[in-house]
């Protein structure tokens, strides 16, 4: 199957300061790329669609300005957590969108843990 | 709001099969159903995608009846490390590929 990687699997930092997470498509392209966030024990829950040479669209309560997303190429996504606190440590995944029958390949996930 | 529903947990023992069954009573037509498995910390795994009556491949089948309301996963002859969550999904968007994850069902197999 399909591959994606994400970049740093894990990091810690400081609270106020900014985080980015890579998700790469390794051996196909992707208009779209998904970015979910995971608490202990709970699902997944999408926070925005990354489409690449457009915006990002942020699920209702997902502030965009503190979770900035960039899709500058077709197998590259990223998202920047800014002024990262406590509250923003989680699981990150992101997943690329594979065609034609919407099957979405998952990265092994990032854990963000803000001090 | 998630477009499926399954049981929250299933219990099994080794070398039993296993059959999950997922809710979908929203489908749209062109929409397929795929199953993911997860275990702690880690990304997703795909295991199957279909779009009616069975599908099969090395790890498990997929059983969608006529009205593709529902679905049914079927791990044969689970081993202890099929202990995961597995999470069936439909997209919301059939246009964009969006969906939005249910709750999952935790499959715990026991010796």
């Amino acid at each position: 199957g399909a591959v994606v990687s994400q970049h740093p699997s894990w990091v810690i930092c400081k609270s106020g300061t900014s985080v980015k997470i890579e998700c790469r498509s390794l051996d196909f392209q992707a208009t779209t790329m998904f970015w979910y966030r995971q608490f202990p024990k709970q699902s997944l829950m999408l926070m925005a669609t990354s489409n690449e040479g457009s915006k990002a669209t942020y699920e209702q309560g997902v502030e965009k300005d503190k979770f900035l997303i960039n899709h500058a190429s077709l197998t590259l996504s990223t998202l920047t957590v800014t002024s990262a606190h406590p509250e923003d440590s989680s699981f990150y995944i992101c997943s690329a969108l594979g065609a034609p029958r919407y099957e979405q390949y998952f990265g092994p996930g990032t854990r963000l843990t803000v001090t | 709001l998630a477009k499926t529903t399954q049981p929250i947990s299933m219990d099994s023992y080794e070398g039993q099969e296993v059959n999950i069954t997922c809710s979908h009573n929203n489908i749209a037509t062109n929409d397929y159903i795929t199953w993911y498995q997860q275990f702690p910390s880690q990304g997703p795994r795909f295991i199957i995608q279909g779009y009616k009556t069975k599908v099969t491949n090395e790890v498990a089948s997929l059983f969608i009846p006529a009205d593709r309301k529902s679905s049914t996963l079927s791990l044969p002859r689970v081993s202890l490390s099929d202990t995961a969550v597995y999470y069936c999904l439909v997209p919301e968007n059939t246009n964009a590929g969006k969906s939005t994850f249910g709750d999952g069902t935790t499959l715990t197999v026991k010796p």
